[in-house]
């Protein structure tokens, strides 16, 4: 079945960017029914949307965090990705990807999530 | 932006029934999805569109709405269903937003 499954650093230093691969198996990213997502959620905290891609590309981003987000897709390798440049301590947190069923809004396959701790 | 609003916490005697609410303007167009999440584990879909559970969630937990509010039901709680539930929707301008989380206790 469709699995997805996070990587990158697991520390990062402060004004520095963050970048995390989420690598889709089991199934093709270039499904017409779906996006893609990144959420994340600090250490005790609530769920935070990041944003989201669609295969061919077009994105939708958190308003609060758009300065400063970029989601790619590379279907050849049938991942996408995020940038979070200028991070800070208030960006430590546990980053999932998930598939979104974008006319729902629904979140239906996430992966394990990584934990991104920000410090020097 | 669109907010979604949930109450912190809620408890439920085991066997009993539990609704767990989240309002928000973005609910009067769009459904709520909820989500269940255990300590240390990534969240899980439990209820999406109109009322619909993903294969291998049980049926004693299940969705309404009505006006600006949604809701997750699970009748006869059990102790397995304690944790953190999210509900979440999307907006008109195509922008998800999440509820702050509601903590379920089953005593």
């Amino acid at each position: 079945q469709l699995q997805l499954q996070e990587s990158g650093p697991g520390l990062v230093k402060p004004s520095e960017t963050l970048s995390l691969t989420c690598t889709v198996s089991g199934g093709s990213i270039s499904s017409s029914s779906y996006y893609w997502g990144w959420i994340r959620q600090p250490p005790g905290k609530g769920l935070e949307w990041i944003g989201s891609i669609y295969y061919s590309g077009s994105t939708y981003y958190n308003p609060s965090l758009k300065s400063r987000v970029t989601i790619s897709v590379d279907t050849s390798k049938n991942q996408f990705s995020l940038k979070l440049s200028s991070v800070t301590a208030a960006d430590t947190a546990v980053y999932y990807c998930a598939r979104l069923l974008e006319r729902l809004g629904a979140f239906d396959i996430w992966g394990q999530g990584t934990m991104v701790t920000v410090s020097s | 932006s669109s907010e979604l609003t949930q109450d912190p916490a809620v408890s439920v005697a085991l066997g009993q029934t539990v609704r767990i609410t989240c309002q928000g303007d973005s609910l009067r167009s769009y459904y709520a999805s909820w989500y269940q999440q255990k300590p240390g584990q990534a969240p899980v879909l439990v209820i999406y569109g109109k009322n619909n559970r993903p294969s291998g969630i049980p049926d004693r937990f299940s969705g309404s709405s009505s006006g600006n509010t949604a809701s997750l039901t699970i009748t006869g709680a059990q102790a397995e269903d304690e944790a953190d539930y999210y509900c979440n929707s999307r907006d008109s301008s195509g922008t998800v937003v999440f509820g702050g989380g509601t903590k379920l206790t089953v005593l």
